[in-house]
Order: C-alpha cells, then sequence, then structure tokens
C-alpha cells in the first residue's frame, strides 16, 4: 500500500518554542493531506485540510495562527505548532489518500506513523 | 449529536468470544465507511471498508445500513491479538476528509 511518513515520531520542547512536524507521502502525490490530533484515550480530532499550492483550510475552533500549515509541494506538507504550552501537548498524526479520477471518495487514508509532542 | 458515534467500550472478552461493534453517523449524505484499528501509542490502521452488500474478512464482518445510518463491526472467534481500539470513520465525500469516530477499546483476556 501507499506510504506516508512522519517525522519526526517523538518531541520535546519548550514552552514558547515552536516545533516543526513533516509529512511526506513517499510513492504518490498527495495533492491534499489531513492534520489530525488525538488526547489520550480520545479518537482523532481534524484539524486542517492542507491542500497543495493553497491556503489550508482549519476547522471550527482550531487556530491558524497556532497551528500553521504549508503544503508547498505534491509529497510534503508541514504543521508547525507555533509558541507552544503544556497545553499543546498531544499525538500528532496527518494523513493523505490517493487520488482516483481526479477526487478523493473511496480510498482508504493513509497515516503518518505520529508525533508525540510533549511541552516542558 | 455528534457526526460519528460508537459504542463507549471498554468490551473485555475471553479468547474465542465473538463480539460486536456498533457505529451510527449523522451525515446522510457520507459516502464511504471503514473500520480501523489503533494499538496504544501508533497510527490507525485500515482494517476494513465497510459496503451496503456487506462485506467479509476471515473472522472479521462489517455491515452497514444507510437507511439507518448505522455502521456494525462483528469479530468471531476472538484472539488475544484483536485487543486495540477499534475506530468507525465516516468520508464525508467533502475532499476525502474522514471523521473518526471515538472508538471503541476491546481486550481479548486469556
Amino acid at each position: 500500500g501507499a506510504v506516508v511518513s512522519q517525522h519526526p515520531s517523538r518531541v520535546i520542547c519548550k514552552s514558547g518554542t515552536s516545533v516543526k512536524i513533516e509529512c511526506r507521502s513517499l510513492d504518490f502525490q498527495a495533492t491534499t493531506m489531513f492534520w489530525y490530533r488525538q488526547f489520550p484515550k480520545k479518537s482523532l480530532m481534524l484539524m486542517a485540510t492542507s491542500n497543495e499550492g493553497s491556503k489550508a483550510t482549519y476547522e471550527q475552533g482550531v487556530e491558524k495562527d497556532k497551528f500553521l500549515i504549508n503544503h508547498a509541494s505534491l509529497t510534503l506538507s508541514t504543521l508547525t505548532v507555533t509558541s507552544a504550552h503544556p497545553e499543546d501537548s498531544s499525538f500528532y498524526i496527518c494523513s493523505a489518500s490517493i487520488r482516483d479520477r481526479g477526487w478523493v471518495m473511496n480510498t482508504e487514508a493513509f497515516f503518518g506513523q505520529g508525533t508525540r509532542l510533549t511541552v516542558v | 449529536r455528534k457526526e460519528v458515534e460508537q459504542d463507549p467500550g471498554p468490551f473485555n472478552v475471553p479468547e474465542g468470544a465473538t463480539v460486536a461493534f456498533n457505529c451510527t453517523y449523522s451525515n446522510s449524505a457520507s459516502q464511504s465507511f471503514f473500520w480501523y484499528r489503533q494499538d496504544c501509542r501508533k497510527e490507525p490502521k485500515l482494517l476494513m471498508s465497510v459496503y451496503s452488500s456487506g462485506n467479509e474478512d476471515g473472522r472479521f464482518t462489517a455491515q452497514l445500513n444507510r437507511a439507518s445510518q448505522y455502521i456494525s463491526l462483528l469479530i468471531r472467534d476472538s484472539k488475544l491479538s484483536d485487543s486495540a481500539t477499534y475506530l468507525c470513520v465516516v468520508n464525508t465525500g467533502q475532499g476525502g476528509k474522514l471523521i473518526f469516530g471515538q472508538g471503541t477499546e476491546l481486550s481479548v483476556k486469556p
């Protein structure tokens, strides 16, 4: 199956610093990628849709200035958590789907391995 | 009302048991449906897609009832390795956006 690689898998940072997380589609082009976060024992919550060559679409309640998304190429999307605080500590995970006939519909999503962020 | 809602769990069952998970979704325009499995601290992995005609993959059977907006997953002859959180996932058709249920934790005991 398709492979999505996410890096880093784990990061610990100090409050106030910024952290960049990369999501790469290794063997396919992903014009759209999705970013989720997951709190312990909770489900994945969609944060934003990353669109290659255009602005990301953020879900309600997600601060776009806090979570900067850049999708500069067909294989790479990045999420930067700016001025991180302890409450930003979470599991962040990206996904991408292979487009079928020009738009994504019935295909499964392929997930990156996730990034566990701890802000101290 | 949550867009995708699952049995709260956790389910604790002995090896060999049959266990059923239920899921409902609110958006009648939803277009495709999946069950994913997530192990602790790992990314979700696709278990199976769910089709209106129902589909089976070994010990796993998935059903979809579009009229009732209801999805189910049946696991027969549970194994210890089936212990995980099972996520009901709906593709709303909005550019591939997936909506996840809160997950149902399954623990299979010897």
